[in-house]
């Protein structure tokens, strides 16, 4: 069974630090989404990465997959207090069908 | 199109009583699925559809757990008997089949008191 772990789990800083969350498998990724949940809502897909080696970026955002498609990370600049929430990797779907989640990070962008 | 949506979006009930929750799903994706979330996890899979047919279960699904998807649109999730262990955020998301993404709708919190 292919399982996520995400780390930190959870991480407290001041506006305008920047940050980076990894997001890792033993087993090798078909793809990878991050997603961002506020409490009280549903997760909201930020981004979809596929390719060993792919960098993508969001804004302040910069996500990056492993050249072996085994580890992600996110990277976020100059945080801002609206950047507060979970954070969460999956990956499947597809002809998975169902997504293998993290636990997720748990991140407070203090003003 | 506005997303998928969910219906209530909180539910408080007894320990016993029979809740049900309904989800609209992007109106062209064909897949639906169901989650549940506990605070500090992520969603846990309970079980999915492919238009009309539900094609597969988590054996986290009991047999107090009902879901059904008649028509190929909207679904709906029953608990019956539930119980306080049933509390949690109920979470839907469609797709389109094939498709590495799912879109989530906002969720329905139920409390079980």
């Amino acid at each position: 069974t292919q399982l996520l772990e995400q780390s930190p789990q959870f991480l407290s800083i001041q506006e305008g630090e920047n940050l980076t969350v990894y997001c890792n498998s033993s087993s090798v990724f078909s793809s990878l989404q991050w997603y961002r949940q506020e409490p009280g809502e549903g997760p909201v897909l930020l981004v979809t990465v596929v390719t060993g080696g792919e960098v993508k970026k969001l804004k302040r955002l910069t996500f990056q997959f492993g050249d072996a498609r085994k580890d992600s990370s996110l990277h976020i600049t100059a945080a801002q207090p609206g950047d507060t929430g979970l954070y969460l990797c999956a990956s499947g779907g597809g002809n998975n069908r169902k997504l293998i989640w993290g636990l997720g990070t748990s991140l407070a962008v203090n003003p | 199109d506005t997303g998928v949506s969910q219906d209530p979006r909180h539910k408080i009930t007894k320990r016993g009583q029979n809740v049900t929750f309904r989800c609209d799903p992007i109106s062209e994706h064909n897949r639906l699925y169901w989650y549940r979330q506990t605070l500090g996890q992520g969603p846990e899979f309970l079980t999915y559809f492919q238009n009309e047919a539900q094609l597969e279960k988590s054996r986290l699904l009991s047999d107090r757990f009902s879901a059904e998807r008649p028509k190929g649109s909207f679904s709906t999730l029953e608990i019956q008997r539930t119980e306080q262990g049933d509390s949690a955020m109920y979470l839907c998301a469609s797709s389109q089949s094939g498709g590495n993404e799912q879109f989530f709708g906002p969720g329905t919190r139920l409390t079980v008191l």
